[in-house]
């Protein structure tokens, strides 16, 4: 255990229908990292915070992606219209900034779209 | 634009035997280097890593890894595979001063055989 807890494990639901999930980090941890992850293939970049701001997001979060972390400690991610397509595993990460990059996954949420 | 390659999406030793998963990284500048290991349905878990002191890095579980310059390669291996080392492998590169955002490889299935 990690300490980033990431729920809801595992999510299926309708095309079209909108989905969230949700990240608490290790308290102290200032940035917070939403990766992506589709069978066989290794974790791809989303977007990252430093506290309550969002400094980064991959070209890979369409409009229909939107991510925040109102108070600087939990995160949440949400799917709009979700499409077959955004059926993956969605890992939160947590980490120092200034550190040597170390990050500490949660055991991620698995969404399937049908 | 940074990148990472392993070679060998899956590998297969016997128990005892010698695992060697290898992991090539492009990057202009010396990057930190990590390796992470993945068990079904679980988050990411920190193997090791490099961030520019000693070349030879030893991690968890028996593992070690070697920083190449020349080569641009981490190569991970283990003198002695234990069947419960038996996992998804991801290589993992972060340039320094780059949010601590890591660049994952596509991984490598260790299998082992008893």
């Amino acid at each position: 255990d990690t300490g980033v807890s990431q729920n809801p494990r595992h999510k299926i639901t309708k095309r079209g229908q909108n989905v969230t999930f949700r990240c608490d980090p290790i308290s102290e941890h200032n940035r917070l990292y939403w990766y992506r992850q589709t069978l066989g293939q290794g974790p791809e970049f989303l977007t990252y915070f430093q506290n309550e701001a969002q400094l980064e997001k991959s070209r890979l979060l369409s409009d229909r992606f939107s991510a925040e972390r109102p108070k600087g400690s939990f995160s949440t991610l949400e799917i709009q219209r979700t499409e077959q397509g955004d059926s993956a595993m969605y890992l939160c990460a947590t980490g120092l900034a200034g550190a040597t990059g170390e990050l500490f996954f949660g055991e991620g949420s698995r969404l399937t779209v049908l | 634009a940074q990148s990472v390659t392993q070679l060998g999406s899956h590998v297969s030793v016997s128990e005892g035997a010698l695992v060697l998963l290898r992991c090539n990284y492009s990057s202009s500048v010396p990057p930190y280097l990590f390796w992470y290991v993945q068990y079904p349905n679980q988050g990411l878990q920190l193997l090791l890593k490099y961030t520019s002191a000693a070349t030879l890095v030893k991690g968890i579980n028996g593992f070690e890894a070697e920083f190449k310059k020349s080569e641009t390669s981490f190569h991970l291996t283990k003198p002695s595979a234990h069947m419960s080392d038996a996992a998804e492998y991801f290589c993992a590169v972060k340039l320094v001063n780059a949010g601590n955002m890591l660049t994952f490889g596509g991984g490598t299935r260790l299998m082992v055989k008893p």
